[in-house]
Parts: structure tokens; sequence; C-alpha cells
């Protein structure tokens, strides 16, 4: 079985600061690992995603993630927090092999303090 | 460019009373899932269809039943409301054919039971 544990449930930032937000994934097999991000009152979009192909993984609006193995973390970060940027966001995490679901953190909340 | 559509978007049930939760992707992909979000749980998977004519349980099944219409259209059915499922119900869908593709997700219905 497979699952991620994100660290924090709130993390405030002040504009233009680093964002980190943490990921830790458990699987027994390689993983498929995305970032979502959800503003309020809206759905779930696909921030980025890492299917082996490259450990450092950008996505959109600036955000990238690392792959390490090592550490089995998938951290997310921007270097310059923007107060659109935020909302809460869920690192999810699938098999490799198969038609298997994903599988959700409890969520990060990100805020930004101006 | 509909994307994944859910249909209603809010609802308020009383104890005791049945409703369907609509879902349809016009993307023709194969997996589709029904996930529940409460605050500091993320989401929680209730069902998910690997491909149209199966279902499956997910981790959060009791309560609900699910139907896989066809290929682009999985509904959501509580048979006897509870206050306990007063939640945000998501809809995703995906394709996991082995160039991967991300999970797409609704806008949610936002679902009171009193």
């Amino acid at each position: 079985a497979q699952s991620v544990t994100q660290l924090g449930s709130h993390v405030s930032v002040s504009e233009g600061a680093l964002v980190l937000l943490r990921c830790n994934y458990s699987s027994s097999v390689p993983p498929y690992l995305f970032w979502y991000v959800q503003y309020p009152n809206q759905g779930l979009q696909l921030l980025l995603k890492y299917t082996s192909a490259a450990t450092l993984v950008k996505g959109i609006n600036g955000f990238e993630a690392e792959f390490k193995k090592s550490e089995t973390s998938f951290h997310l970060t921007k270097p310059s927090a923007h107060m659109s940027d935020a909302a809460e966001y869920f690192c999810a995490v699938r098999r490799y092999f198969g038609n298997e679901k994903l599988t959700f953190g409890t969520g990060t909340r990100l805020t930004i303090i101006p | 460019n509909a994307g994944v559509t859910q249909t209603p978007k809010f609802q308020v049930l009383k104890t005791g009373q049945s409703m369907t939760l609509q879902c349809a992707q016009d993307m023709n992909h194969n997996s589709m899932y029904w996930y529940r979000q409460d605050p500091g749980m993320g989401l929680r998977l209730i069902y998910y269809s690997a491909s149209e004519g199966t279902t499956d349980k997910g981790e959060v099944p009791n309560g609900y039943n699910v139907s896989r219409l066809n290929k682009r259209e999985f509904s959501l059915r509580l048979e006897s409301a509870a206050p306990s499922q007063t939640s945000v119900y998501f809809c995703a869908s995906s394709d996991f054919d082995g160039t991967l593709t991300e999970a797409f997700f609704g806008q949610g219905t936002r679902l009171t039971v009193v």
C-alpha cells in the first residue's frame, strides 16, 4: 500500500519569501507523485507530477518539487511567494504499475502574509 | 472543454433522505473516482471504477453506492443520508495508460445533511 504524509497542516510565509511544503511518501514499489492545488470553493488543479523521467520537476506558477528516493520525499518549493499562492496544497501518490487509485495527503493550507 | 462535470453543486438533505450525485467526463478516460473532502482529512476515496463495468470500494465506502452507467458517467448514491455524510464530494477521472495522465477533478458538490 502507498501513502503520503504532509508535515504541517498550516504554513504561513511572507510575500516574497521562500515557500516550502513538505511531503513524504511510503510505497513498496516505485511511485508516481503529484502536487495538486485547491483554491477556495474550487476543484483540484494539478501543479506538477513526478513520473521518474527527472528528479527535479517544474510545474505551473513557478512551483517545483524534487524527488529524493533516499529521503522518500517530494517537497514543493517556490522561491518567492505571491499573494495569489494562498490556497490548499495536496500531495498524492499512486503506484507505478497498474491502474491504481490516487492516495492523497491531508493537505497544507498556505497563507501569504503581506 | 468541459472536462469533469458534477451536478448538483450544492445540496441540502434531511437525515434519511436519498440522493444521487452525478458525474460525467468527456475525456474518454477509463478510470473514474469519487472522493470526499473533510477538514483536516484531505481527500478520501469512496469508490472507484477502473473501467466501464467495474467498481471497487475505496477507503470510506459505507453508506454509499455507485453506478458506472457507461464510460462517461459515474454516479454516487446516498440511500439514507446521515449528518456524518456532510462533506464536499469530488468526482475525478484519469487514464493511466503507461505514459501516465494525472487525475482531473470536477468542481465539487457541497452536501449538507441536517
